[in-house]
């Protein structure tokens, strides 16, 4: 498969935690990107970051790329009940001449109220 | 026009029939994009449509799947003879190459839920 690695799997926290998610992936990447899917239905994407940025915020998300790494992290602060959903990074690389994503195996993040 | 669309939302068949699912992308995009989801899995890429060419098709696409973009607008994914492992969550994307800055966003559709009894 090519499919990353994230972890953890899963990850349970209480309202007003912060949670932090992993991604790895294997070869050059143009883009990493990160989607949120609510039990059982579509993605929605959330951030995306390019190879050449290593750090990337939009309001209670951050998001870091090391390439040397290659690996990224997803971090939710203060987190909401709302937030409890599974997380994917996704990356398109740079050895393919589409813009298809490859998935990671997703972090499922449930919050407790 | 408000989202990506997907028709049916859920499909139950028997095991040898055939199925097709529709998708609507966002009206301006001219990349559309099929993924197969499994439980407890991320979506896995099947093929890519620019306009109304198929450029690329995964080896997880089988001879018994077929993508149509007739007039390179709307697509659909046939499955002929089903079998229990087609299983899973159809899910159609699209995108935009402009503005180049927003990179390869890709706006996924509801999904299409496929059981084969």
């Amino acid at each position: 498969s090519q499919q990353g690695e994230e972890d953890p799997q899963a990850l349970s926290i209480q309202e007003g935690e912060n949670a932090t998610m992993n991604c790895s992936y294997k070869t050059s990447i143009n883009n990493l990107q990160w989607y949120r899917q609510n039990s059982g239905r579509g993605l929605v994407h959330l951030i995306l970051i390019r190879s050449n940025e290593r750090e990337k915020h939009s309001g209670r998300l951050r998001v870091t790329l090391d390439t040397s790494k290659k690996s990224s992290s997803l971090l939710i602060t203060a987190s909401r009940a709302a937030d409890t959903a599974s997380y994917f990074c996704a990356t398109d690389f740079l050895s393919y001449n589409t813009d298809k994503l490859i998935f990671g195996t997703g972090t499922r993040l449930q919050v407790f109220p | 026009d408000t989202g990506v669309s997907q028709n049916p939302r859920h499909k139950i068949t028997k095991r040898g029939q055939n199925v097709t699912f529709r998708c609507d992308p966002i009206s301006e995009h001219n990349r559309l994009y099929w993924y197969r989801q499994t439980l407890g899995q991320g979506p896995e890429f099947l093929t890519y449509f620019q306009n109304e060419a198929q450029l690329e098709k995964s080896r997880l696409l089988s001879d018994r799947f077929s993508a149509e973009r007739p007039k390179g607008s709307f697509s659909t994914l046939e499955i002929q003879r089903t079998e229990q492992g087609d299983s899973a969550m159809y899910l159609c994307a699209s995108s935009t190459k402009y503005p180049v800055t927003k990179g390869n966003e890709q706006f996924f559709g509801p999904g299409t839920r496929l059981t084969v009894l």
